[in-house]
């Protein structure tokens, strides 16, 4: 089976950085994903990682490293829009391509 | 459409009734899935459809839990002798096509609730 872990709460002040990790353990890795969800609304996506290293977009960056089973979302400049919770989910051939979740991270901007 | 359609968008039942809910995926879409969010928890995959496949059924909590999916369309998800624990969030997903990795699109989901 897949699993995926990432912290339940962190909190952050406007205008600063924070580091979302997300440890995961699957055979046949096959993509790393993370997605946003306001509270009371669907997740939406963020971002894609596939190969090793750091995708940017915007005041959003998401790292990987197959090797360590391992990425972190980095999240700058923030916002109070940004408090919501941020879902790191995994897929693998293993699992035959299904994109299972890890219990997401609430993150909390306060002024 | 031109979003993942899903209805009803809350259900009241009590104990013990049926209950069945409705997903219309984006058009063209392939692969979808049912999940299911508790409270201030994250997803709890259910059951996966990939295009002809058989579904992978493997995160049905229990034979009371079923789901279809007519071709590439329309899904329902039949949840038979409601139990209070299955009170949550019902969301419903889909992708063009989940072995390239395609991202994810979320219905608003179904808020179900069981008295």
């Amino acid at each position: 089976g897949q699993n995926i872990d990432q912290p339940t709460e962190m909190t952050a002040t406007e205008g600063a950085i924070v580091q979302i990790n997300c440890t995961y353990q699957t055979s046949g890795f096959n993509g790393l994903f993370w997605y946003q969800q306001h509270a009371g609304e669907a997740p939406t996506f963020l971002s894609y990682n596939v190969l090793d290293g750091l995708e940017e977009k915007g005041r959003f960056s998401s790292f990987l490293s197959r090797s360590k089973g391992y990425s972190y979302l980095l999240l700058k400049e923030l916002q109070m829009k940004d408090s919501a919770s941020y879902l790191c989910a995994v897929t693998s051939k293993a699992a035959g391509n299904k994109l299972t979740f890890g219990g997401g991270t609430r993150v909390l901007v306060k002024p | 459409g031109a979003g993942v359609s899903q209805s009803p968008s809350n259900k009241v039942t009590e104990k013990g009734k049926d209950v069945e809910l409705r997903c219309d995926p984006i058009s063209g879409h392939t692969a979808l899935y049912w999940y299911r969010q508790r409270l201030g928890q994250g997803l709890e995959f259910l059951i996966y459809f990939q295009g002809n496949s058989a579904p992978d059924k493997s995160g049905l909590p229990s034979d009371r839990f079923s789901a279809e999916r007519t071709g590439e369309s329309v899904s329902t998800l039949t949840i038979q002798r409601t139990q209070q624990e299955d009170s949550a969030v019902y969301l419903c997903a889909s992708s063009q096509d989940s072995s390239l990795n395609e991202k994810l699109f979320f219905g608003s989901g179904t808020q179900l609730s069981v008295l």
